[in-house]
């Protein structure tokens, strides 16, 4: 069973970068056909998606976001990893990351982590 | 960037049923956004009932279908109970690799 898990700081200094990293388990990141992405919800909001990496390094990134966001792939440690500078307040959310597939499958879902930014 | 629009919230019956819409701020939905539904309670991780316009994810009991109707993409809910009591997120692929959610429909059943 595929399982996912983010893991990384719960608090971010503003202007600093956020750092994340999921870890995939009962499954290779290396799957054809696969990508792997991040979405994230702001306390009491929706949900907005980031980004999507194969596992070849191929990135798609929320317009949005673009300027912001790197994301990167360890398939020698079944894992990727996402990196947003210049954090602001409005950058406080829970991150998920996924499996995403099929269009916008989003599937399945880590438990989320929540990133507060603040001093 | 385009918008992708879902009513803020729905209130339903227990039994009754309620059909969610995902639409776009300008243009069609058609299958070729391959829209997808999530549902979600407060504190959770979202659970996928649907992907591809209307194949249900495994597990989905079958009183959850989608569709296109009109120009949208639709989720319906047929025999709401009281734990259908969620907030609902559509998302829809824009292709060059870019998905985008809907504002999330809250629903209520009472």
């Amino acid at each position: 069973q595929l399982q996912l898990q983010e893991s990384g700081p719960g608090l971010v200094k503003p202007s600093e970068t956020l750092s994340l990293t999921c870890t995939v388990s009962g499954g290779s990141i290396s799957s054809n056909g696969y990508y792997w992405g991040w979405v994230r919800q702001p306390p009491g909001k929706g949900l907005e998606w980031i980004g999507t990496i194969y596992y070849s390094g191929t990135t798609y990134y929320n317009p949005s976001l673009k300027s912001r966001v790197t994301l990167s792939v360890d398939t020698s440690k079944n894992q990727f990893s996402l990196k947003l500078g210049s954090v602001t307040a409005a950058d406080t959310a829970v991150y998920f990351c996924a499996r995403h597939s099929s269009g916008s499958l989003f599937d399945p879902w880590g438990q989320g982590t929540l990133v507060t930014v603040s001093s | 960037q385009t918008v992708v629009t879902q009513e803020p919230s729905f209130s339903v019956s227990p039994g009754g049923t309620v059909t969610l819409t995902c639409g776009l701020s300008s243009g069609s939905v058609s299958t070729s956004y391959y829209p997808s539904w999530y549902q979600q309670t407060p504190g959770q991780t979202p659970r996928t009932l649907i992907y591809n316009t209307n194949t249900r994810s495994s597990g989905v009991p079958d009183r959850f279908s989608g569709s296109i109707l009109g120009n949208k993409a639709a989720l319906t809910i047929t025999g709401a109970q009281a734990d259908d009591e969620s907030d609902y997120y559509c998302v829809l692929y824009m292709g060059s690799g870019i998905s985008v959610f809907g504002g999330g429909t809250k629903v209520t059943v009472l």
